[in-house]
């Protein structure tokens, strides 16, 4: 079994500082990790992904996030915050195959102060 | 890129009625579609997933008879609500695996439903 920990449900930034979303990961398989985004009343886009390649993913709109198997985190990072970020984020995991489901986290709302 | 679309993006109906949802890949086809079901503020419940030609796999604890699910071709998946409740109101988001590999799932844009 599978399954995803977002500590807390809000993360409040000024602009231009430092995202830091914390995500943790329990699997007993190699995962697929991912990270998506919602906005108000919309469904999911994909930010980044995780698939056994390099560590450290980098995604779009600036965002990266770094698999640390060792602590079973997959954290996602902004270096300097814009108003348009705020939304909410999913951070998932998966089994490696195609045929794996998806299991989410609860999620995480960013805002962003001017 | 890969577009899913959803279908209506709102409804409002009355308490017995029943609602479908439709679930589009526009430039890809999809033989597995996947239904989830999202309250306010929380994470997305995984529904059941939806498979061109055969029967639809229901995730446990979802009625397969209050939540239909066809999925008669590789670009359309559709969900029933069947007798719907106020307890059913609920933003209720398709998606569809992307290509072959790492497990990617695009998104449709979600239908609110509000049941009377």
């Amino acid at each position: 079994a599978q399954s995803v920990t977002q500590l807390g449900s809000h993360v409040s930034v000024s602009e231009g500082a430092l995202v830091l979303l914390r995500c943790n990961y329990s699997s007993s398989v190699p995962p697929y990790l991912f990270w998506y985004v919602q906005y108000p009343n919309q469904g999911l886009q994909l930010l980044l992904k995780y698939t056994s390649a390099a560590t450290l993913v980098k995604g779009i709109n600036g965002f990266e996030a770094e698999f640390k198997k060792s602590e079973t985190s997959f954290h996602l990072t902004k270096p300097s915050a814009h108003m348009s970020d705020a939304a909410e984020y999913f951070c998932a995991v998966s089994e490696i195959g195609a045929n794996s489901k998806l299991t989410f986290g609860k999620g995480i709302t960013l805002s962003v102060r001017p | 890129g890969a577009v899913v679309s959803q279908h209506p993006s709102w409804v409002i109906c009355k308490s017995g009625t029943s609602v479908k949802i439709e679930c589009r890949s526009l430039d890809f086809q999809a033989t597995t579609m996947f239904w989830y079901r999202q309250f306010p503020k929380q994470s997305l419940m995984l529904m059941a997933t939806s498979n061109e030609g055969s029967k639809a796999t229901y995730e446990q604890g979802v009625e397969k008879d209050k939540f239909l699910i066809n999925h008669a071709s590789l670009t359309l998946s559709t969900l029933t609500v069947t007798s719907a409740h106020p307890e059913d109101s609920s933003f209720y988001i398709c998606s569809a695996r992307v290509g072959a590999g790492a497990n990617v799932l695009t998104f449709g844009a979600g239908s609110r439903l509000t049941v009377l």
